[in-house]
């Protein structure tokens, strides 16, 4: 069964860093490009990033309103996907979750909360 | 950036009628050399992550049932529950994958009526 479970969510200041995790299991992590998105409270869904298997680079790519602040990785060994996101704004206060593959998504995990709040 | 635009936003719909959602692509999705529209479509229910119904515009997931189905091609599609059910009450959304940044429609929102 697979399984995607986002954790480091929370409150955090304007300006300030968080890292967020996606642990997977249940597929085989490294042939699988990883998505995130993100969903501000009663609204829709927006696309954040994704980043390619190491067997296509493992190349990145961005929403022009994280470009250059949030940064995706991966640890294949540990099947752990991470958001690294830098200098937090009140706007980025929405649910984030993340998926396997970049076209659609078949599997999303339950998402994590971050608010963005002085 | 390709936009997505969902009618209606709300729609209520009796038991066992049919519930029919419109998405528009301000582009074509339609990739010339393989003829597949790169198009989504998804379910989502309070306090839970969307869960996908639809892709390549009209293959439905396993495990989805079959009253719901997708059509179209090139910038309009809609999404179809030819019955429905109390448990398909859920925001829906279409998504293009067409072009990064892949883009949601704004979402409708599905209800008895």
């Amino acid at each position: 069964e697979v399984q995607l479970v986002e954790s480091g969510g929370g409150l955090v200041q304007p300006g300030r860093s968080l890292r967020l995790s996606c642990t997977a299991s249940g597929f085989t992590f490294g042939d699988s490009a990883m998505s995130w998105f993100r969903q501000p409270p009663g609204r829709g869904l927006e696309w954040v990033g994704f980043i390619r298997s190491k067997a296509y680079g493992g190349t990145t790519e961005y929403a022009a309103s994280v470009k250059g602040r949030f940064t995706i990785s991966r640890d294949d060994s540990k099947s752990i996907a991470y958001l690294q996101m830098n200098g937090l704004k009140t706007e980025d206060t929405a649910v984030y979750y993340c998926g396997t593959g970049y076209y659609w998504i078949t599997y999303w995990g339950q998402g994590t909360l971050v608010t963005v709040s002085s | 950036d390709i936009v997505m635009t969902q009618s209606p936003d709300s729609l209520a719909v009796s038991l066992g009628e049919r519930a029919t959602i419109i998405c528009k692509s301000s582009q074509s999705v339609l990739y010339s050399s393989n003829n597949k529209n790169y198009l989504a479509w998804y379910q989502q229910k309070p306090g839970q992550p969307p869960k996908l119904l639809i892709n390549w515009a009209s293959t439905r997931e396993s495990g989805v049932p079959d009253r719901f189905s997708g059509s179209g091609s090139g910038t309009d599609f809609t999404l179809t529950i030819s019955s429905l059910q109390a448990e398909d009450v859920a925001v829906y959304y279409c998504q293009q994958y067409y072009s990064t940044p892949s883009t949601f429609g704004q979402g409708t929102k599905l209800e008895i009526k």
